[in-house]
Order: C-alpha cells, then structure tokens, then sequence
C-alpha cells in the first residue's frame, strides 16, 4: 500500500537535545512539508522541499532543520535552539503533476514532549 | 492575501441532526479550496475539495460542501450527525498553481456529537 510514515510516533526530549523526527513516502510524490500543530491552532508550516536535495523555509523554521538527500525522505531534525518544541509535528506529500496535484497526504503524526 | 478564517472553534450537536461547520476565505485567485478531517492523535484525511469544476463538493462519508463566490465561502455540511464523526474539522485554501505552493489553514474546528 501507498502511504507515508512517520516514526517514531511518540518522543520525548530532554532540555537541550537535537532530535530527528522521521517521514518516509512511498508515493512517488516530488514535494515534500512538515508542519508543526499546536492545540487550537492550524497547522504551520516548517519547511517544505519540492525536490531532491532543495527545501525552503516556512513560517516557523527558526530552530528547526531539515534534509532532503531522497525523494523518499525528508527528515525534520528539532534543535535545541527551538524554545517550545513539544507539539505534534506531520509531514505530507503531495505530486506535482496529474489530477490531485494540489492535495496534500498526511502521515500519522509524532508527537513530541520535552521532559 | 490568502487567508482562512472557520467561524466557530467549537459545534456541538446532537446525533442524528445536521451539521454545518463554517468557512470564509479570503483570496486574490481562484481558489482551490479543501476540508480535512482529524481525529484524536491522528493524522489528517482529505474529506472533499473544490477545484473550479462543480460548486457543490461531495465527500466522504456523507459530507458535502458548497462553494459562494459571492459570500467567499466553502461550508461543510452532513444532514444527520454520527458519533463516529466527532473530531476536528480544518478548512484550507491553496494557491491555485505557482512553484512556492503553499496550504492556508483554517484555526480548525472541533465537531461534538451528544449521544
């Protein structure tokens, strides 16, 4: 089956660790986007990356990094230099061409706590 | 400027009544516009989506939407509520095509179904 995945599901983080937060599709889609969900708010969007080896910043990249060395695969890694990183992160897929060009599929979702 | 704004963070109704979860949106193109579904701790699942073809969107278990040009809105509707749709509702406005696509979310609101 085509899908995303996200791994792990929960994480938890101590004060001042880098953690790396996994997205893996297997859809042949082009763009890649992580977003980062809080209670009561929308999505925002962190980064995006709509081919291999190029990604962009979204509204809230600051404290965040990301990689995009497959088209397989856009790891999000959460800094230390991000000052409230506990929220539930998802990553989405979306193909650049054919009739649901402009839909986004979303993985699972991780959520993440800093202890 | 595109934006999204769902009028309502919180409906409550009762199961077997419709639903109707507000969306206006404000945006410069046409518009794609779409509704996603997420329940508890999961990821998001595309319910319907308007792409300048019908105005009235039907979707996924018995949900529709129509788009009003004239009110810039894109309502989603259900005639009779079921427990199993209790979860939070997302309205999202796209940039019909450009290389730095992008998602506007809604703030999202939270669909309760009293037994």
């Amino acid at each position: 089956d085509g899908g995303i995945t996200q791994s792990p599901k929960y994480l938890f983080r101590k004060e001042g660790q880098n953690v790396t937060l996994s997205c893996e599709q297997n859809l042949n889609h082009d763009a890649m986007y992580w977003y980062r969900q809080d209670p009561g708010q929308g999505l925002r969007l962190i980064y995006y990356s709509q081919i291999v080896n190029d990604f962009q910043k979204g509204d809230i990249a600051e404290g965040y990094s990301v990689s995009r060395e497959k088209k397989e695969s856009f790891p999000l890694t959460v800094t230390s230099a991000q000052k409230n990183p506990t929220a539930f992160y998802l990553c989405a897929s979306r193909s650049l061409a054919g009739s649901s060009y402009n839909e986004q599929f979303f993985g699972p979702g991780t959520r993440l706590t800093v202890l | 400027a595109q934006s999204v704004t769902q009028l309502d963070s919180h409906v409550s109704v009762s199961e077997g009544t419709p639903v109707l979860l507000r969306c206006n949106y404000s945006s410069s193109y046409s518009p794609s516009l779409f509704w996603y579904v997420q329940h508890p701790n999961k990821g998001l699942q595309l319910l319907l989506k308007y792409t300048s073809a019908a105005t009235l969107v039907k979707g996924i278990n018995g949900f529709e939407a129509e788009f009003k040009k004239s009110e810039t809105s894109f309502h989603l509707t259900k005639p009779s509520a079921h427990m199993s749709d209790a979860a939070e509702y997302f309205c999202v406005v796209t940039l019909p095509m450009d290389s730095n696509y992008q998602l506007i979310w809604g703030a999202g609101t939270k669909l309760i179904i009293k037994p």
